[in-house]
């Protein structure tokens, strides 16, 4: 069973459209994050939520929404996308929020602004 | 400003040889380190972290990394090296300027490490 799963794995699509990408964990963690990594690698967090609340909101243009409807599932909503958010977008989760505890990701969501 | 730097962008090593990926950091007060590697199309994978005790760290796949307070580095090391090892490592430290009230890291800029045969 995949601990961290992502859909879609590509996206691909126009500039000024609308899309989601969905994050479910089956690890029981209560904690879970949403990471970009641009084309050089560069990992940097965005958000995150414990137990559905918002802990951690990045200087992120805020046509980046996440929204946890439980413990174990955190989407990701972009609106009117640009090319600049082409990317490739993880989703992590770890036990706590505080702490040392290791965060487990996803295989992440390719995404392609055209 | 806390940080993480990874002084280099790629280390090559032959299988079989001994392996350093370096790391070092800047940090306010005692800090939580952390490696991950990821493999090509995949996400990330802890690897290791240090949190207190042993300057010594034994992680997964053989790794081991070595934390050293003087020189603020957490360099990662395997004994031998394996062609399988060849891909992206990250350092990570927990940023505190929070207060502690999150888990957020901070990462590396990312070593590629290639193995050759």
């Amino acid at each position: 069973d995949t601990a961290v799963s992502q859909t879609p794995k590509y996206l691909v699509t126009q500039m000024g459209n609308d899309k989601s990408i969905k994050c479910e964990q089956n690890l029981g963690h209560d904690t879970m994050y949403w990471y970009k990594q641009d084309s050089k690698k560069f990992l940097k967090i965005m958000f995150s939520y414990n137990n559905k609340e918002l802990i951690i909101n990045e200087t992120v243009p805020n046509r980046f929404s996440p929204k946890s409807p439980d413990k174990a599932h955190l989407n990701l909503h972009i609106n009117s996308l640009e090319l600049g958010d082409s990317a490739v977008y993880f989703c992590a989760s770890s036990q706590g929020r505080f702490y040392s505890y290791e965060q487990y990701f996803g295989p992440g969501t390719r995404l392609t602004v055209t | 400003a806390q940080s993480v730097a990874q002084p280099e962008d790629q280390v090559n090593v032959a299988e079989g040889n001994p392996l350093t990926v370096k790391c070092t950091y800047s940090v306010s007060g005692n800090p939580y380190l952390f490696w991950y590697v990821q493999y090509p199309n995949r996400g990330l994978q802890f690897l290791l972290k240090y949190i207190t005790g042993d300057n010594l760290v034994k992680g997964s796949y053989g790794f081991e990394a070595e934390f050293n307070k003087s020189q603020t580095s957490f360099h990662l090391k395997k004994p031998s090296a394996l062609v399988s090892d060849s891909a992206l490592y990250f350092c990570a430290v927990r940023d505190r300027e929070d207060g502690g009230a999150t888990n957020k890291l901070i990462f590396g800029t990312g070593t590629l490490l290639a193995v050759q045969p």
